[in-house]
């Protein structure tokens, strides 16, 4: 079954640590995202990556870091500047850039203890 | 202005009744719109897309006013299971084709 694979899908950590969250899909999509939600906002661009070796900082990348060393892989750090980094995580991919039809990873949940 | 701004909600409807979701966005370069559902704690999924012309699927119908820049979604009949979280979301090109999220209005459909 082709999809998009987040894990893990429930994080806990302390304050100062850094964490990465693994997102995997075999969709053959260029494009990737990284999304954050918190309880009654909309989503909230944090990087996107058009093609490996690129990408770009969304509205709110600070305290974040990614990579995109794979087509398939698109993995998020949250720093420890990252000032407030409880929140549910989403990937998404698309086929191509700018069709509007993202599809998306389950989440991940994380919490700062 | 906000970028994206829908209904607040909550609906809460009985089986069977028809509801209406509204969005407007600030943007006047937004050229592609969409109508996403999310379930309690699950991922977005695409409901469907808006165009001009305004489109239907099945109970859906969604419209575009570009002049008003406001979109709709109208759902008829509706079920116990269209209970979810519907986001507007506006695409424009000239930010790198970024798409822009809505807060999302809940829907409650009761038996």
């Amino acid at each position: 079954d082709g999809g998009i694979t987040q894990s893990p899908k429930y994080l806990f950590r302390k304050e100062g640590q850094n964490v990465t969250l693994s997102c995997e899909q075999n969709l053959n999509h260029d494009a990737m995202y990284w999304y954050r939600q918190d309880p009654g906002q909309g989503l909230r661009l944090i990087y996107y990556s058009q093609i490996v070796n690129d990408f770009q900082k969304g509205d709110i990348a600070e305290g974040y870091s990614v990579s995109r060393e794979k087509k398939e892989s698109f993995p998020l750090t949250v720093t420890s500047a990252q000032k407030n980094p409880t929140a549910f995580y989403l990937c998404a991919s698309s086929g191509r850039y700018g069709t509007g039809e993202l599809f998306f990873g389950e989440g991940s949940r994380l919490t700062v203890l | 202005r906000k970028e994206v701004e829908q209904d607040p909600g909550p609906f809460n409807v009985p089986e069977g009744a028809t509801v209406a979701f509204n969005c407007t966005y600030s943007n006047s370069a937004s050229q592609s719109f969409f109508w996403y559902r999310q379930d309690c704690r699950k991922e977005p999924k695409l409901l469907m897309s808006v165009y001009s012309s305004g489109n239907e699927d099945g109970r859906f119908t969604a419209q575009l006013n570009r002049a008003s820049q406001y979109i709709s979604l109208l759902i008829r009949d509706s079920k116990l299971s269209d209970s979810a979280t519907y986001l507007c979301v506006v695409e424009a090109w000239g930010s790198n084709y970024k798409l822009t999220f809505g807060k999302g209005t809940l829907l409650t459909v009761n038996p």
